[in-house]
């Protein structure tokens, strides 16, 4: 079955600092989506990349899809206390048919002033 | 205002009873999602329903059940037969059921079995 691995499980980083978090799959991902999520809350979504070689930007995040579709990573420059919060991403492992998302594990990430 | 609400945000049942959570959603979405979170863990799929009056069975549908009467409704019961209910659950919605469109999500309600 298809699994989506995110990395780190957890990142601490002060006010300021950029930051990267990965997803990476062992299969073609036809649609890569990122979440942010806080604690015991619903997700918002933050991005989507479709093609090999995407990248979108939003404000201090921005997002890649590698050529081969495997990897994603996800980048916040000069992260603020806002950026707190558990960073899920999501992807349709199947190039055709109704949309199921699977999901990683989630990034928990903490800024400290 | 448009958007996705689950309720209640707290459930509390005892072992062996049913309980239904509510998905409302007033988006006009085609597209409805069941999704279960638990701790460290990222989100599991449990029923999804591309169009009123059908839906089908996730990776863990097992002892849940669902039904699509309207468009805007997508109610889930945990049955008995789930051994392990406790958890947060997630109600989606996307405006249809294709891929690559993206999904809305509700604010969550955690069940807790006492």
């Amino acid at each position: 079955s298809q699994e989506l691995e995110q990395s780190p499980q957890s990142l601490i980083v002060q006010e300021g600092k950029n930051l990267t978090i990965n997803c990476t799959s062992s299969k073609t991902l036809y649609g890569l989506y990122w979440y942010k999520q806080k604690y015991g809350e619903g997700l918002i979504f933050l991005m989507m990349l479709q093609k090999g070689g995407e990248e979108k930007s939003h404000e201090k995040i921005t997002a890649k899809l590698d050529e081969k579709k495997q990897q994603s990573s996800l980048h916040i420059t000069a992260s603020q206390p806002s950026h707190a919060g558990i960073y899920l991403c999501g992807a349709d492992p199947r190039p055709e048919g109704a949309q199921k998302l699977v999901f990683g594990q989630g990034t928990r990430l903490t800024i400290n002033p | 205002d448009g958007g996705i609400t689950q309720s209640p945000k707290y459930l509390f049942r005892k072992e062996g009873q049913n309980v239904t959570l509510s998905c409302e959603q007033n988006l006009n979405h085609d597209a409805m999602y069941w999704y279960r979170q638990d701790p460290g863990q990222g989100l599991r799929l449990i029923y999804y329903s591309q169009i009123v009056n059908d839906f089908q069975k996730g990776d863990i549908a097992e002892g849940y059940s669902v039904s699509r009467e309207k468009k805007e409704s997508f109610p889930l019961t945990v049955t008995s037969a789930q051994k392990n209910p406790t958890a947060f659950y997630l109600c989606a919605s996307s405006l249809s059921g294709l891929r690559n469109t993206e999904a809305f999500f509700g604010q969550g309600t955690r069940l807790t079995v006492v």
